[in-house]
Protein backbone atom coordinates (compact mmCIF):
# COMPACT_ATOMS: atom_id res chain seq x y z
CA UNK A 1 0.00 0.00 0.00
CA UNK A 2 1.30 3.55 -0.70
CA UNK A 3 1.77 5.61 1.95
CA UNK A 4 2.90 9.16 1.72
CA UNK A 5 3.83 11.78 5.29
CA UNK A 6 4.53 15.03 5.44
CA UNK A 7 6.35 17.14 7.79
CA UNK A 8 5.67 19.42 9.38
CA UNK A 9 2.30 19.84 9.40
CA UNK A 10 2.56 23.35 9.70
CA UNK A 11 5.31 26.02 9.20
CA UNK A 12 5.46 29.78 10.03
CA UNK A 13 8.00 32.07 8.30
CA UNK A 14 8.60 35.34 8.42
CA UNK A 15 8.90 37.11 4.74
CA UNK A 16 12.36 36.03 3.12
CA UNK A 17 12.97 33.34 5.56
CA UNK A 18 13.86 30.11 3.51
CA UNK A 19 13.05 26.71 4.25
CA UNK A 20 11.80 23.17 3.24
CA UNK A 21 9.15 21.07 3.61
CA UNK A 22 9.31 17.52 3.69
CA UNK A 23 7.55 14.50 1.77
CA UNK A 24 8.39 11.19 2.83
CA UNK A 25 6.96 7.97 0.83
CA UNK A 26 6.64 4.19 -0.28
CA UNK A 27 5.45 2.81 -2.77
CA UNK A 28 5.57 -0.70 -4.88
CA UNK A 29 6.93 1.00 -8.18
CA UNK A 30 6.87 4.97 -8.42
CA UNK A 31 4.81 6.59 -11.08
CA UNK A 32 5.98 9.73 -10.36
CA UNK A 33 5.67 11.72 -7.51
CA UNK A 34 2.93 15.65 -7.68
CA UNK A 35 3.36 18.49 -5.58
CA UNK A 36 0.18 20.37 -5.32
CA UNK A 37 -0.56 23.87 -3.53
CA UNK A 38 -3.67 24.12 -1.93
CA UNK A 39 -5.48 27.45 -0.70
CA UNK A 40 -8.30 27.98 1.33
CA UNK A 41 -11.69 27.42 -0.04
CA UNK A 42 -10.04 26.45 -3.55
CA UNK A 43 -9.15 23.02 -5.56
CA UNK A 44 -5.51 21.84 -5.75
CA UNK A 45 -3.19 23.72 -8.19
CA UNK A 46 -0.64 21.39 -9.81
CA UNK A 47 2.60 22.47 -9.09
CA UNK A 48 5.41 19.76 -10.08
CA UNK A 49 6.05 15.89 -11.27
CA UNK A 50 9.12 14.08 -10.53
CA UNK A 51 9.26 11.05 -11.55
CA UNK A 52 12.93 9.93 -10.81
CA UNK A 53 15.34 10.29 -7.78
CA UNK A 54 18.03 13.17 -8.48
CA UNK A 55 15.50 15.01 -10.44
CA UNK A 56 14.72 18.91 -9.48
CA UNK A 57 11.84 20.95 -10.73
CA UNK A 58 11.74 24.63 -10.18
CA UNK A 59 8.87 27.02 -10.47
CA UNK A 60 9.42 30.81 -9.06
CA UNK A 61 10.64 30.35 -5.68
CA UNK A 62 10.19 26.81 -5.51
CA UNK A 63 12.10 23.75 -6.04
CA UNK A 64 11.14 20.43 -5.16
CA UNK A 65 13.75 17.62 -5.30
CA UNK A 66 13.63 13.54 -5.20
CA UNK A 67 15.47 10.90 -3.57
CA UNK A 68 14.49 7.03 -3.60
CA UNK A 69 12.40 7.71 0.08
CA UNK A 70 11.87 11.71 0.21
CA UNK A 71 10.76 14.65 -1.70
CA UNK A 72 11.36 17.98 -0.61
CA UNK A 73 9.92 21.48 -1.58
CA UNK A 74 12.40 24.32 -1.14
CA UNK A 75 11.07 27.57 -0.62
CA UNK A 76 13.77 30.48 -1.28
CA UNK A 77 12.78 33.57 0.54
CA UNK A 78 9.41 33.15 0.65
CA UNK A 79 6.49 35.93 0.04
CA UNK A 80 3.26 36.17 2.17
CA UNK A 81 1.61 35.39 -0.98
CA UNK A 82 3.27 31.63 -1.11
CA UNK A 83 1.15 31.49 1.98
CA UNK A 84 -0.98 27.80 1.34
CA UNK A 85 -0.98 23.87 2.36
CA UNK A 86 1.42 22.26 -0.37
CA UNK A 87 0.40 18.80 -0.65
CA UNK A 88 2.70 15.62 -1.56
CA UNK A 89 0.80 12.57 -3.41
CA UNK A 90 1.31 9.29 -5.57
CA UNK A 91 -0.42 8.48 -8.47
CA UNK A 92 -1.35 4.48 -8.76
CA UNK A 93 -0.93 1.88 -11.41
CA UNK A 94 -5.03 3.49 -12.78
CA UNK A 95 -3.31 6.67 -11.47
CA UNK A 96 -5.55 7.35 -8.46
CA UNK A 97 -3.90 9.64 -5.98
CA UNK A 98 -2.35 9.11 -2.44
CA UNK A 99 -2.17 11.62 -0.90
CA UNK A 100 -0.28 13.28 2.75
CA UNK A 101 -1.94 15.35 5.06
CA UNK A 102 -0.10 18.77 3.73
CA UNK A 103 2.04 21.15 5.15
CA UNK A 104 0.46 24.24 5.84
CA UNK A 105 2.84 27.47 5.56
CA UNK A 106 2.12 30.31 7.07
CA UNK A 107 4.60 33.61 5.85
CA UNK A 108 4.38 36.68 7.90
CA UNK A 109 5.37 39.99 6.21
CA UNK B 1 -12.07 28.23 -20.24
CA UNK B 2 -10.79 24.85 -19.92
CA UNK B 3 -11.34 22.95 -16.64
CA UNK B 4 -13.20 20.79 -14.36
CA UNK B 5 -16.30 21.98 -13.49
CA UNK B 6 -18.24 21.02 -10.84
CA UNK B 7 -21.31 22.26 -9.49
CA UNK B 8 -23.01 22.87 -7.57
CA UNK B 9 -20.28 24.73 -5.36
CA UNK B 10 -23.15 24.53 -2.01
CA UNK B 11 -25.29 22.73 -0.86
CA UNK B 12 -27.26 21.45 2.69
CA UNK B 13 -29.14 17.83 2.52
CA UNK B 14 -31.23 16.87 5.02
CA UNK B 15 -30.82 13.24 6.32
CA UNK B 16 -31.55 10.46 3.97
CA UNK B 17 -32.27 12.12 0.61
CA UNK B 18 -30.38 12.17 -2.35
CA UNK B 19 -28.16 13.72 -4.62
CA UNK B 20 -25.76 13.79 -7.47
CA UNK B 21 -22.73 15.99 -7.30
CA UNK B 22 -21.89 17.33 -11.05
CA UNK B 23 -18.03 16.94 -12.97
CA UNK B 24 -17.42 17.75 -16.11
CA UNK B 25 -14.07 18.53 -17.73
CA UNK B 26 -13.18 19.93 -21.62
CA UNK B 27 -9.44 18.77 -21.88
CA UNK B 28 -10.43 14.95 -22.96
CA UNK B 29 -9.18 13.39 -20.28
CA UNK B 30 -9.31 9.65 -20.12
CA UNK B 31 -8.94 9.50 -16.24
CA UNK B 32 -11.54 11.15 -13.46
CA UNK B 33 -11.51 10.84 -9.92
CA UNK B 34 -13.53 11.88 -6.92
CA UNK B 35 -11.83 12.95 -3.47
CA UNK B 36 -13.26 14.09 0.17
CA UNK B 37 -11.73 16.73 1.96
CA UNK B 38 -12.10 16.72 5.70
CA UNK B 39 -10.55 18.23 8.53
CA UNK B 40 -7.47 16.32 9.55
CA UNK B 41 -8.06 13.76 7.07
CA UNK B 42 -6.63 15.20 4.36
CA UNK B 43 -7.62 14.51 0.46
CA UNK B 44 -9.15 10.60 0.40
CA UNK B 45 -10.27 8.60 -2.97
CA UNK B 46 -13.67 7.51 -3.01
CA UNK B 47 -14.37 6.39 -7.00
CA UNK B 48 -11.92 6.44 -9.95
CA UNK B 49 -12.32 5.94 -13.60
CA UNK B 50 -9.89 5.41 -16.54
CA UNK B 51 -11.91 5.79 -19.17
CA UNK B 52 -16.00 5.55 -20.42
CA UNK B 53 -17.53 2.79 -19.03
CA UNK B 54 -14.70 2.43 -16.65
CA UNK B 55 -15.03 2.85 -13.37
CA UNK B 56 -13.77 1.67 -9.75
CA UNK B 57 -13.45 2.22 -5.73
CA UNK B 58 -11.24 4.40 -4.10
CA UNK B 59 -10.00 4.32 0.09
CA UNK B 60 -13.68 5.70 0.74
CA UNK B 61 -16.88 4.37 -1.41
CA UNK B 62 -19.48 3.87 0.71
CA UNK B 63 -22.80 5.39 0.30
CA UNK B 64 -21.69 6.88 -3.18
CA UNK B 65 -21.98 5.72 -6.70
CA UNK B 66 -20.29 6.74 -9.77
CA UNK B 67 -21.11 6.47 -13.56
CA UNK B 68 -18.91 7.21 -16.72
CA UNK B 69 -20.97 6.93 -19.55
CA UNK B 70 -19.10 10.00 -21.68
CA UNK B 71 -15.23 11.04 -21.38
CA UNK B 72 -16.49 14.47 -20.17
CA UNK B 73 -18.57 13.50 -17.40
CA UNK B 74 -18.13 11.66 -13.68
CA UNK B 75 -20.83 12.50 -11.54
CA UNK B 76 -20.78 11.12 -7.96
CA UNK B 77 -24.20 10.16 -6.31
CA UNK B 78 -25.32 10.22 -2.54
CA UNK B 79 -27.81 7.40 -2.67
CA UNK B 80 -28.91 8.32 1.51
CA UNK B 81 -27.25 11.22 2.80
CA UNK B 82 -25.79 10.56 6.29
CA UNK B 83 -24.38 13.70 8.61
CA UNK B 84 -20.99 11.52 8.07
CA UNK B 85 -20.59 12.72 4.56
CA UNK B 86 -20.57 16.13 5.44
CA UNK B 87 -17.43 17.51 3.47
CA UNK B 88 -15.61 19.55 0.63
CA UNK B 89 -15.75 16.77 -2.95
CA UNK B 90 -12.73 17.75 -5.07
CA UNK B 91 -13.54 15.96 -8.84
CA UNK B 92 -10.08 15.71 -10.67
CA UNK B 93 -8.82 14.36 -14.39
CA UNK B 94 -5.94 13.84 -15.80
CA UNK B 95 -3.85 12.27 -19.19
CA UNK B 96 -2.09 9.43 -18.66
CA UNK B 97 0.86 11.29 -17.61
CA UNK B 98 1.07 14.21 -15.97
CA UNK B 99 -0.47 16.12 -13.13
CA UNK B 100 -4.71 16.16 -12.35
CA UNK B 101 -6.61 19.41 -12.92
CA UNK B 102 -8.80 19.45 -10.41
CA UNK B 103 -12.34 21.37 -9.60
CA UNK B 104 -13.09 24.11 -7.50
CA UNK B 105 -15.37 21.96 -5.38
CA UNK B 106 -18.15 21.12 -3.97
CA UNK B 107 -19.26 21.70 -0.13
CA UNK B 108 -21.44 19.45 1.22
CA UNK B 109 -23.32 19.52 4.74
CA UNK B 110 -25.76 16.93 5.93
CA UNK B 111 -27.88 17.62 8.57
Amino acid sequence: EDQVTQSPEALRLQEGESSSLNCSYTVSGLRGLFWYRQDPGKGPEFLFTLYSAGEEKEKERLKATLTKKESFLHITAPKPEDSATYLCTLPGSARQLTFGSGTQLTVLP
Amino acid sequence: NAGVTQTPKFQVLKTGQSMTLQCAQDMNHEYMSWYRQDPGMGLRLIHYSVGAGITDQGEVPNGYNVSRSTTEDFPLRLLSAAPSQTSVYFCASSYRVGGYTFGSGTRLTVV
